[in-house]
């Protein structure tokens, strides 16, 4: 059974600040991997999603992918007090058919 | 920008009735899917469904649950005989070509058993 691990947090931040998010998972065979956010009693809204290793940005968000190390990050550089949510890693099972989710981490940004 | 729809928002319903919960998928998505939210908890996978069938469940998808695609826009979960522990967020969600593609998630039914 795939595992997806996150700090539950809360990862406190002043606004300005980049914060950083790290899933680690179990399976070494994990292919692609997904940030969602979720805001309190709201629905995950997929944020980022990266298959190779390395670095994947899409504005302020940049996603970083260690396979080797079987990690996978989230950086959000200029964070904002609207940042503040929960932050979803998830990866896909073995047959592709559904996702895991880990925890999520609590992320907090202070004006 | 194109969305997944769930209604109603909110249901309430006595312990041991039956609720349906709907969900309209994004129009070119071909995989839809359950989950649902324990408050507090993490999100946990339900079942799967492509080309009119369940692809996968979970072990939390027992006989009291059922899927169904009644036509060509909906996607329906059904609980019956519902439990105190039911009450959750359930949320649909979709994907485009391949299971392993990004999902798309609906704003949630939440559930609360009475």
């Amino acid at each position: 059974q795939k595992e997806v691990e996150q700090n539950s947090g809360p990862l406190s931040v002043p606004e300005g600040a980049i914060a950083s998010l790290n899933c680690t998972y179990s399976d070494r065979g994990s292919q692609s991997f997904f940030w969602y956010r979720q805001y309190s009693g709201k629905s995950p809204e997929l944020i980022m999603f990266i298959y190779s290793n390395g670095d994947k940005e899409d504005g302020r968000f940049t996603a970083q992918l260690n396979k080797a190390s079987q990690y996978v990050s989230l950086l959000i550089r200029d964070s904002q007090p609207s940042d503040s949510a929960t932050y979803l890693c998830a990866v896909p099972n073995q047959a592709g058919t559904a996702l895991i989710f880990g925890k999520g981490t609590t992320l907090s940004v202070s004006s | 920008e194109p969305e997944v729809t769930q209604t109603p928002s909110h249901q309430v319903t006595q312990m041991g009735q039956e609720v349906i919960l709907r969900c309209v998928p994004i129009s070119n998505h071909l995989y839809f899917y359950w989950y649902r939210q324990i408050l507090g908890q993490k999100v946990e996978f339900l079942v799967s469904f492509y080309n009119n069938e369940i692809s996968e469940k979970s072990e939390i998808f027992d006989d009291q649950f059922s899927v169904e695609r009644p036509d060509g826009s909906n996607f329906t979960l059904k609980i019956r005989s519902t439990k105190l522990e039911d009450s959750a967020m359930y949320f649909c969600a979709s994907s485009e070509r391949t299971e392993s593609q990004p999902q798309h998630f609906g704003d949630g039914t939440r559930l609360s058993i009475l």
